[in-house]
């Protein structure tokens, strides 16, 4: 089945770490995204790719990396520059090339500084 | 940036009522779309309205859109127990519709 795979479910990160979240699609998207969720909130964009090699920041991309050298594959860093890093991941993927189509999301990776 | 806001932000209904859950966003849009989450999980694409329709229907779903007001309104009729959820309204920011910006959510929860 198509899907969208992230891991791991579960991340703790100690205090000055950096951290890698894992994204992976088989849907052939082409058009990739980040979002971070925290308790009771709705999504904020970190960063989105619509082709390989290239992205773009979202709205709270300070303190993230990212990269897309597969189309399948869009890793998540967390740096130590990310000052409150708790919260909820999730990534998401959709066909760029149908207009208006919908967001297949993750079931989201969960950080906790520790 | 938040381009669209839900009201209310929670909103609980005895199973069997219908529930209505309302959108509103601040710019042009090509099109505008709904989406579940149930608690601790990713989120479930309902249902898309381009800007040029004004009423959708999928299964228990009705979706409307009022361009001239800038919103939108989410129908569940006959809710269930399986409804209790947080619903997304989520819009497009740039006429490339490039990426799309979420709402807060409205917090569903049905009693049985």
């Amino acid at each position: 089945d198509g899907g969208i795979t992230q891991s791991p479910k579960y991340l703790f990160r100690k205090e000055g770490q950096n951290v890698t979240l894992s994204c992976e699609q088989n849907l052939n998207h082409d058009a990739m995204y980040w979002y971070r969720q925290d308790p009771g909130q709705g999504l904020r964009l970190i960063y989105y790719s619509q082709i390989v090699n290239d992205f773009q920041k979202g709205d709270i991309a300070e303190g993230y990396s990212v990269s897309r050298e597969k189309k399948e594959s869009f890793p998540l860093t967390v740096t130590s520059a990310q000052k409150n890093p708790t919260a909820f991941y999730l990534c998401a993927s959709t066909n760029k090339g149908q207009v208006g189509y919908g967001y297949t999301f993750g079931s989201g990776t969960r950080l906790t500084v520790v | 940036s938040q381009q669209g806001e839900e009201d209310p932000q929670a909103l609980s209904i005895q199973e069997g009522e219908n529930a209505t859950m309302n959108c509103s966003y601040k710019t042009s849009i090509n099109n505008l779309q709904w989406y579940r989450q149930n608690s601790g999980r990713g989120l479930v694409h309902l249902i898309l309205i381009r800007s040029n329709e004004r009423e959708k229907h999928s299964g228990r779903l009705r979706v409307t859109l009022d361009t001239s007001k800038k919103s939108s309104s989410l129908l569940i009729t006959a809710s269930r127990a399986a409804d209790t959820a947080s619903y997304f309204c989520a819009t497009d920011a740039y006429s490339s519709a490039s990426k799309i910006i979420f709402g807060s959510g409205t917090r569903l929860s049905i009693r049985p």
